[in-house]
């Protein structure tokens, strides 16, 4: 099992391009989330899905947009990127979010700089 | 407002030796606590997760603690090893029906030689 996997690994992009970060899991996980890290802060989260057909909103979702495409897969969405936007990107998948000892499994990041 | 405070903000150690990293939150109400382990350029691993009626959990060389009274963990690693040299963060959980996580800054352990 690859556990979550992400795609790309290190991304360049110019103020005000688009760009979609892939992300899937084959542990048969229900939910997912994405997070971004920056120096100094914890991880914070954008977004996550509860199960298979839902989205929310975390933490800081300005500026990203979310595709649960299947129960395998959930893909963050830059539609104009932004130099604040620099940051590490990490995927993660649990059995259930609603578990009060649910643990979730981290993919390996993409880091992503905007200039 | 729902914080989670780790210190020391770095920390090095001889290998072989001990060190103790502690975890100080605010998030309420408790659901849970883990730690986690994360290795430079790589996602977060988990290494323990307690409830509010467990105040100490075990994972090989890893020990971490919990008072729920006043909020505080700790993670105990014995005996480090070179490879023990990483990030380790605390992440504390609510759930009021929603779902919830709060996560800590991490404490950069460096294990010398």
């Amino acid at each position: 099992n690859a556990g979550v996997t992400q795609t790309p690994k290190f991304q360049v992009l110019k103020t005000g391009q688009s760009m979609t970060l892939q992300c899937a899991q084959d542990m048969n996980h229900n939910s997912m989330y994405w997070y971004r890290q920056d120096p100094g802060m914890g991880l914070r989260l954008i977004y996550y899905s509860a199960s298979e057909g839902t989205t929310d909103k975390g933490e800081v979702p300005n500026g990203y947009n979310v595709s649960r495409l299947n129960k395998r897969e959930f893909s963050l969405r830059l539609e104009s990127a932004a130099p604040s936007q620099t940051s590490v990107y990490f995927c993660a998948s649990s059995e259930r979010t609603s578990e009060r000892t649910d643990t979730q499994y981290f993919g390996p990041g993409t880091r992503l700089t905007v200039l | 407002k729902n914080q989670v405070e780790q210190s020391p903000q770095s920390l090095i150690i001889l290998e072989g030796k001990n060190c103790t990293l502690q975890c100080n939150y605010t998030v309420s109400p408790f659901s849970n606590l883990r730690w986690y382990k994360q290795d430079t350029g790589r996602g977060p691993v988990s290494l323990t997760i307690m409830t509010f009626s467990e105040n100490t959990k075990s994972n090989g060389r890893y020990t971490a603690t919990l008072d729920a009274d006043t909020k505080q963990s700790s993670l105990h690693i014995t005996a480090s090893q070179l490879s023990d040299s990483a990030s380790y963060i605390c992440v504390v959980s609510a759930y009021t029906g929603g779902f919830k996580t709060i996560f800590g800054a991490g404490t950069r352990l460096f294990v010398k030689a």
